[in-house]
């Protein structure tokens, strides 16, 4: 089975400082996501990797940044965090290949911005 | 980007039949029509997929109108764990085909009335 694993379920972290978000899949995936969740909002994709250094934005990058050095993980950095960044973080991968592949997700952080 | 119309909120009687309905009227001859579902705190996870043909699996049947731009999603005897978020989701499997993103909207929130 595809897993993919973010580093923390919960997250309290003060305005202003520089947060790490940090996923890893063990399925050897091309394709990775970061997606926030919020009330009334759905998911919205921040930035999406289809390949090691390779990043597009998505709806909404501002504010956020991502990393992907190697294949098996994908960071989301908030530079200087904000209150209105509190959400839950949802991280995902898929494979390539397949035409009708799916997108595996992991459980989440919760981020509080205080 | 073609998009999806989904009721916000559905209700049915444990171990009846539900039929979650999806508009996409915009729908292009190359978007697969993709299901997830989110149980509460978990990331979505992925249901059923179709093109034009009707799908079953083990989870749930695809109905898919014949000029694909509504379907329905048809969970044939709901239990209490089928309560979740489901979201219909198209996704271009194009010349962008690796690179594409998904996107999702904020679904329809089952409730399985014991």
């Amino acid at each position: 089975d595809v897993k993919v694993t973010q580093s923390s379920r919960y997250l309290v972290k003060r305005t202003g400082e520089k947060v790490f978000l940090e996923c890893v899949q063990d399925m050897d995936h091309e394709n990775m996501f970061w997606y926030r969740q919020d009330p009334g909002l759905g998911l919205r994709l921040i930035y999406f990797s289809y390949d090691v250094k390779m990043k597009e934005k998505g709806d909404i990058p501002e504010g956020y940044s991502v990393s992907r050095e190697k294949k098996e993980r994908f960071s989301l950095i908030l530079e200087s965090a904000s209150t209105n960044q509190t959400s839950m973080y949802l991280c995902a991968s898929r494979g390539l290949g397949v035409v009708t592949d799916t997108q595996y997700f992991g459980p989440g952080t919760r981020l509080t911005v205080l | 980007d073609a998009k999806t119309t989904q009721p916000n909120s559905m209700e049915s009687n444990e171990e009846e039949p539900v039929h979650l309905p999806c508009n996409h009227s915009t729908i292009s001859g190359t978007d697969y029509i993709h299901w997830y579902r989110q149980l509460p705190s978990q990331g979505p996870e992925y249901v059923i997929h179709g093109l034009t043909s009707n799908v079953n699996n083990r989870m749930a049947s695809l109905a898919i109108a014949e000029d694909r731009k509504s379907s329905t999603l048809i969970l044939h005897r709901a239990t209490l764990r089928d309560a979740a978020v489901y979201y219909c989701i198209l996704r271009d499997v194009g010349s962008n085909f690796g690179n594409e993103k998904l996107t999702f909207g904020t679904g329809t929130r089952l409730t399985i009335i014991p």
